[in-house]
């Protein structure tokens, strides 16, 4: 079964300093996705930013942007110029290519300090 | 657009209790799921349904039933509640359109809680 690990129960960052999230992944499978998700304490689940993995460009969203290495199995996050809005619990997910089965990491709390 | 609608948002169940967690997508998204994420963790799949009619198990489905009898609606019922089943709750859609694959869309959650 593919199994997400987030190492980094906690992290925290200084306001407009640059922070980065780690996440590995096991699976057998070519074809697939990742994501990294946010939940503030609102509780809503927000995507932050998605990766195919057959594409070997890493995705960026403004500040946010992913390090994708598929033979490491590693999918890390990247927040740069940190806000203080972008404190909340940060979940790395994966599902395979023509899978619904959403696995999800135990997450990792961001704060950020002014 | 509402998007993925939960009700309740908040309710305490007594043990043995049934009840119903209501989900409504008005997305017209044939996938839908059901999720629930215990204290520190993240969220685990407890069913899924690609269509009207069709429902699947996920990883952690014992205490629970569900039923897709519209493309709109995925009620997850509860029967017996149990402490163990002391969470919160999230529905989830996601579209088939292949400009956004798996472009999950969440609920705001139902937060349960059996004494």
């Amino acid at each position: 079964a593919q199994t997400v690990t987030q190492s980094q129960p906690e992290m925290s960052v200084q306001e407009a300093e640059t922070v980065t999230l780690s996440c590995t992944y096991d699976t057998s499978e070519s074809d697939y996705y990742l994501f990294w998700y946010k939940q503030p304490p609102s509780r809503q689940m927000i995507l932050v930013i998605r990766q195919e993995a057959y594409k070997q460009q890493n995705a960026t969203e403004n500040r946010f942007s992913v390090n994708f290495q598929k033979a490491a199995k590693s999918f890390s996050l990247k927040i740069s110029d940190s806000q203080l809005g972008d404190a909340a619990m940060y979940f790395c997910a994966y599902v395979g290519g023509g899978s619904e089965k959403l696995v999800f990491g135990k997450g990792t709390k961001l704060t950020v300090n002014p | 657009n509402a998007g993925v609608t939960q009700t309740p948002k908040f309710r305490i169940l007594k043990i043995g209790q049934s009840m119903t967690l209501q989900c409504t997508q008005d997305m017209n998204h044939n996938y839908m799921y059901w999720y629930r994420q215990d204290p520190g963790m993240g969220l685990k799949l407890i069913y899924y349904s690609v269509g009207a009619g069709i429902t699947d198990k996920g990883e952690v489905p014992n205490g629970y039933n569900v039923s897709r009898s519209t493309t709109e609606d995925f009620p997850l019922r509860l029967e017996l509640a149990a402490p163990s089943q002391t969470s919160v709750y999230f529905c989830a859609s996601r579209s088939q359109g292949a400009a956004t694959p798996y472009g999950y869309t969440f609920g705001s959650g139902t937060r349960l809680t059996v004494v």
